[in-house]
């Protein structure tokens, strides 16, 4: 079974640039959550999509977008890019299986951007 | 503020002894704790998880203990090999929240030969 798939996995843009990363979860996962990785702040939770919908976000600028299509693959989008967006992004995908407590989340290699 | 907290940046022991991490955390409301391991230019890989109902949890060579009264969660790793060299992530999710892990900032462990 294949797993998490990101692309790219290395970009480079500028400050005031847009961005859209992609996401394609395990074949059958219904939810994929995004995270951001900086050395300063550690992994931090931006927001979970399932069935097409945002269900969680974390504390991020509305710069911060995401989207879930029909078949579960996710983008994210960073508008107007600042030199702090410099950051791994990770996305994760799970089932998730109803009435579960808890719902193991599959991470992909992550992209890495680089804001100049 | 930060719910998740591993005071140790890095940790080093010498192969075949026992390695111990730790992690603590402020809310009471997590449901389960997690531990991943890192390498780089990859993604968490999930090792090993406990539940808030219990106090203990084994798997091979890694063992999860929480103490709820304390807050606290350590992972002990014996032995340790040069293969568990990594940064190790302490994680905390809510049953109702599933989607959202809480991170610690992460402990690079280095296990010398």
């Amino acid at each position: 079974k294949a797993g998490v798939t990101q692309t790219p996995r290395y970009l480079i843009k500028t400050r005031g640039q847009q961005v859209t990363l992609s996401c394609s979860p395990i074949s059958g996962h219904r939810s994929v959550s995004w995270y951001q990785q900086t050395p300063g702040q550690g992994l931090q939770f931006l927001f979970e999509y399932f069935s097409e919908t945002q269900r969680n976000k974390g504390n991020f600028p509305g710069r911060f977008s995401g989207r879930q299509f029909s078949n579960s693959r996710s983008e994210m989008n960073v508008s107007t890019l600042e030199l702090g967006d410099s950051a791994l992004y990770l996305c994760a995908s799970s089932l998730p299986l109803a009435g579960a407590s808890y719902n193991e989340q599959f991470f992909g290699p992550g992209t890495r951007l680089t804001v100049l | 503020d930060q719910q998740v907290k591993q005071n140790s940046p890095s940790l080093s022991v010498q192969e075949g002894r026992i390695s111990i991490l730790n992690c603590d955390y402020t809310n009471s409301m997590f449901d389960y704790f997690l531990w991943y391991k890192k390498y780089p230019a990859e993604g968490p890989t999930f090792l090993i998880s406990i539940s808030s109902i219990k106090d203990k949890n084994e798997d091979g060579r890694f063992t999860v203990f929480l103490n709820k009264s304390a807050k606290h969660l350590s992972l002990h790793i014996v032995p340790s090999q040069p293969g568990d060299s990594a940064v190790y992530f302490c994680a905390a999710v809510r049953s109702s929240n599933t989607g959202k892990l809480i991170f610690g900032q992460g402990t690079t462990l280095q296990v010398k030969p």
